[in-house]
């Protein structure tokens, strides 16, 4: 098992560009997140999915769009990036919510100029 | 939403134990204690979880008293590469919300020679 795997592992983009961060489980997990992780911080939640189908914001979800694709895929989508969300990108799963274990993938080093 | 509170740093030999101490006031009948481990570039991975008592695992002790406001992560004849920073979270068994569970900034554990 591959167990949580993002792409891509780095990104640079411009003020105003656009991306997609991908995720995906092969646990076939029900619970997925995103959470953003900056220098010398804990990590922060910015959205999560219960189930597929469903999508909940989390602590800082402005600025951000996700998608639950199906079970084993949970995107992220920055529509126009800015500087402050240079910062490392971390999805996870777990097969609950709540107290459920989360795996976490290896993470996305965004930088924003 | 349980809070916890944990010191910001510790440091330590090689060889010795290290307890780690987080506190939650406001902990709710059916959340657990959980505490994971980030290594520098990598996401955190789970460590140890409980609810009431002590929970041994290959890696650590869980220690948490009986009016359950606070746990103790002992970490026996650390080494160099326990080096990491350590999260205290507290989640609700029950939950669907993926928010009830807050990484915070953790204890960052240096261990030297």
């Amino acid at each position: 098992n591959a167990g949580v795997t993002q792409t891509p592992k780095f990104q640079v983009l411009k003020t105003g560009q656009s991306m997609t961060l991908q995720c995906a489980q092969d646990m076939n997990h029900n619970s997925m997140y995103w959470y953003r992780q900056d220098p010398g911080m804990g990590l922060r939640l910015i959205y999560y999915s219960a189930s597929e189908g469903t999508t909940d914001k989390g602590e800082v979800p402005n600025g951000y769009n996700v998608s639950r694709l199906n079970k084993r895929e949970f995107s992220l989508r920055l529509e126009s990036a800015a500087p402050s969300q240079t910062s490392v990108y971390f999805c996870a799963s777990s097969e609950g919510g709540g107290a459920d274990t989360q795996y976490f993938g290896p993470g996305t080093r965004l930088t924003v100029l | 939403l349980a809070k916890t509170t944990q010191p910001i740093s510790m440091d330590s030999y090689e060889g010795q134990e290290v307890n780690i101490t987080c506190s939650h006031n406001n902990i709710a009948t059916n959340d657990y204690i959980t505490w994971y481990q980030q290594f520098p570039s990598q996401g955190p991975r789970f460590i140890i979880q409980g609810y009431k008592t002590k929970v041994t695992n290959e890696v650590a002790s869980l220690f948490i008293p009986a009016d359950r406001k606070s746990s103790t992560l002992s970490l026996p004849r650390v080494s160099l590469s326990d080096t990491a920073v350590y999260y205290c979270l507290v989640g609700d068994e029950n939950s669907n919300s993926g928010y009830a569970l807050n990484f915070g900034k953790g204890t960052s554990l240096l261990v030297t020679p």
